[in-house]
């Protein structure tokens, strides 16, 4: 299957500090999805993304599509306890039918 | 709106038996749903792609025999672990979208299956 590298593997912030992460895949990709996971439970969709250059907001989260469709970011603003997760991207290449999952990025969130 | 039901939520079962998984989607019909295994601390990997009606498609590497699924109507596919073994041991997550294909994926809240 694809891989998806993401970055970085763990982040220790401080409540109230803005966060970025990215996505990164050797093949171009037609979708890119950004996911939170809490311990024992499913993936929960955050954010869609469709087309190149696409920046697309939910609340505090900020998400783009990489220009080189080979690239997704995703930014968080002033971060509260309860961004706690693991954070995936996932994506959809132009040929296939699956999605393939990024390696995570683990977020703790100091109060 | 797009609900995927898992069922069970996690399963203890003994080396050699089958233990199978429901994946339901509540609200929507899908015709293709998707299973991932996660193994602690690691990412989603995705193990087959269930397709109702027709046969499932495999990623390289699982064993189609050990792992059997059936997407027998357009809101219920089933994992069946055949001869488990402690390697077995995983977090099996279910997922299915909604319409086309670039359309989302909603995931079931996952299974832990134990082997003992």
């Amino acid at each position: 299957g694809q891989q998806l590298n993401q970055s970085p593997q763990s982040m220790f912030i401080q409540e109230g500090e803005d966060v970025s992460m990215n996505c990164t895949s050797s093949s171009i990709f037609n979708t890119w999805l950004w996911y939170k996971q809490e311990p024992g439970e499913g993936p929960v969709l955050l954010i869609a993304l469709y087309k190149a250059g696409e920046l697309t907001s939910n609340g505090r989260l900020t998400a783009q599509f990489g220009i080189t469709r080979k690239d997704s970011f995703l930014n968080i603003s002033a971060s509260i306890p309860s961004d706690v997760g693991i954070y995936f991207c996932a994506g959809r290449t132009l040929t296939g039918n699956q999605f393939y999952f990024g390696t995570g990025t683990s977020l703790t969130v100091i109060p | 709106g797009a609900v995927v039901s898992q069922h069970p939520s996690w399963v203890i079962c003994k080396s050699g038996t089958s233990v199978k998984i429901e994946c339901r989607s509540l609200d929507f019909q899908a015709t293709t749903m998707f299973w991932y295994r996660q193994f602690p601390k690691q990412s989603l990997m995705l193990m087959a792609t269930s397709n109702e009606g027709s046969k499932a498609t495999y990623e390289q590497g699982v064993e189609k025999d050990k792992f059997l699924i059936n997407h027998a109507s357009l809101t219920l596919s089933t994992l069946t672990v055949t001869s488990a073994h402690p390697e077995d041991s995983s977090f099996y997550i279910c997922s299915a979208r909604v319409g086309y294909d670039n359309s989302p994926l909603h995931f079931g809240n996952g299974t832990r299956l134990t082997v003992t």
